[in-house]
């Protein structure tokens, strides 16, 4: 089952925050965060482990609510850099990771 | 974190050959790999999963007889198209796992091989 992420698209200003949310209809026992440039493979961001777990690196950072089986990806301070799209993704049974749709992030200067 | 290749990065062919893409992770020894597609402006789609030394397990709707699968080493594993079609045009991208446990495991990508079929 397909996480699912929202918003699908954000546009922002140099220095603006933004929220971008991973929910699941399954029960999360992990969640992974990967940013993919244009034309490029996914890029590691984070794993969170466990329900509770907050994570960051930088000016972006991540939380994982278990009980609410979601997770939120911040990213303060933007920086033109932190353009792409950004996905989430829950891993299912033999270590598939699925990913969700995406959410496309552009800063402007 | 572990380095993987992709060979080659970007192939053109004629509808009806055949395609071969390498998947190899370049320092460390991976029992598993994963395949993924990626059509414009959507999501990875995981297409299989390469299994070292065993059948590659596919998930829904992907045809197995298509997309051959092939992980005769623990560095290296492959993804023949086989009779390609322009509707089969996409990213493949590969995998790997770092470690050897359920979800805790990181998954590094290849930079991917972009396949167009005229």
């Amino acid at each position: 089952q397909q996480p699912v992420q929202s918003p699908q698209a954000v546009i922002l200003r140099e220095g603006e925050d933004a929220v971008i949310n991973c929910s699941s209809s399954k029960a999360l026992y992990s969640v992974h965060w990967y940013r993919q440039k244009h034309g490029e493979a996914p890029v590691f961001l984070m794993i969170l482990l466990k329900g509770g777990e907050q994570k960051g690196h930088d000016k972006i950072s991540a939380s994982f609510n278990e009980k609410k089986q979601q997770s939120s990806l911040y990213l303060t301070a933007s920086q033109l850099s932190y353009s792409g799209t950004y996905f989430c993704g829950t891993v299912q049974g033999g270590g598939k990771l699925i990913f969700g749709q995406g959410t496309e992030l552009s800063v402007k200067p | 974190g572990a380095v993987v290749s992709q060979h080659p990065s970007w192939v053109i062919c004629k509808s009806g050959t055949s395609v071969k893409i390498e998947c190899r992770s370049l320092d460390f020894q991976a029992t598993t790999m994963f395949w993924y597609r990626q059509f414009p402006k959507q999501s990875l789609m995981l297409m299989a999963t390469s299994n070292e030394g065993s059948k590659a397990t596919y998930e829904q709707g992907v045809e197995k007889d298509k997309f051959l699968i092939n992980h005769a080493s623990l560095t290296l594993s492959t993804l023949t198209v086989t009779s390609a079609h322009p509707e089969d045009s996409s990213f493949y991208i590969c995998s790997v796992t770092g470690g050897t446990s359920g979800s805790t495991d990181t998954q590094y990508f290849g930079p991917g091989t972009r396949l167009t079929v005229l």
